[in-house]
């Protein structure tokens, strides 16, 4: 059972490169995450997608972009890295049927990335 | 609107001692409650939900917790601590969005952070 499946798990970037990070799950979910996770902050929404084709701003949106490639597939891209964007980035997905409320989220490893 | 508070930033036990992580919520739907635990390095994994049916949920590893609406609590606890329960622990309040589109539904506790002591 893979679940959600991050890559990569770690990254280093210099001021300034783009890069994307990738997200895949195996669980025919519609809705799809994109969260931060800071020291003392908990997760913050970057982006969601609650089904194909569809994506929404979430608390922390400024510097990334998303895409909702599939039903699959959500990948966060970030296109001019800043040191401020160092943080450990979760995808998750959550089944929608039939209240999406009842639902817990699964989440995937997390990619670490550090930007210098 | 809804808010979650975790009244702990880090709670510190001995093992094979009670735990107790403090959850507090608010919101103007009839919510669902989750507790997720993290160890390092690793993903959020889910201990347990509340989705209105029983108000004592029993979770995965030995934990549970008791829905309290008049207090507006959603408390997580074990009778005995042990060691590989050191972690991080996230309570999540969701509602259903009755306005529709633009909100996931989804608030975030900050985190409590599981110390064991041996």
């Amino acid at each position: 059972n893979a679940g959600v499946t991050q890559n990569p798990k770690f990254q280093v970037l210099k001021t300034g490169q783009s890069m994307t990070l990738q997200c895949a799950q195996d669980m025919n979910h519609n809705s799809m995450y994109w969260y931060r996770q800071d020291p003392g902050m908990g997760l913050r929404l970057i982006y969601y997608s609650a089904s194909e084709g569809t994506t929404d701003k979430g608390e922390v949106p400024n510097g990334y972009n998303v895409s909702r490639l599939n039903k699959r597939e959500f990948s966060l891209r970030l296109e001019s890295a800043a040191p401020s964007q160092t943080s450990v980035y979760f995808c998750a997905s959550r089944e929608d049927r039939p209240f999406p409320s009842n639902q817990p989220q699964h989440f995937g490893d997390g990619t670490r990335l550090s930007i210098l | 609107a809804q808010s979650v508070t975790q009244l702990d930033s880090h709670v510190s036990v001995s093992e094979g001692t009670p735990v107790l992580l403090r959850c507090n919520y608010s919101s103007s739907y009839s919510p669902s409650l989750f507790w997720y635990v993290q160890h390092p390095n690793k993903g959020l994994q889910l201990l347990l939900k509340y989705t209105s049916a029983a108000t004592l949920v029993k979770g995965i590893n030995g934990f549970e917790a008791e829905f309290k609406k008049s207090e507006t609590s959603f408390h997580l606890t074990k009778p005995s601590a042990h060691m590989s329960d050191a972690a991080e622990y996230f309570c999540v309040v969701s509602a259903q969005m009755l306005s529709g589109g633009g909100a996931d539904g989804l608030t975030f506790g900050k985190g409590t952070h599981l110390i064991i002591q041996p």
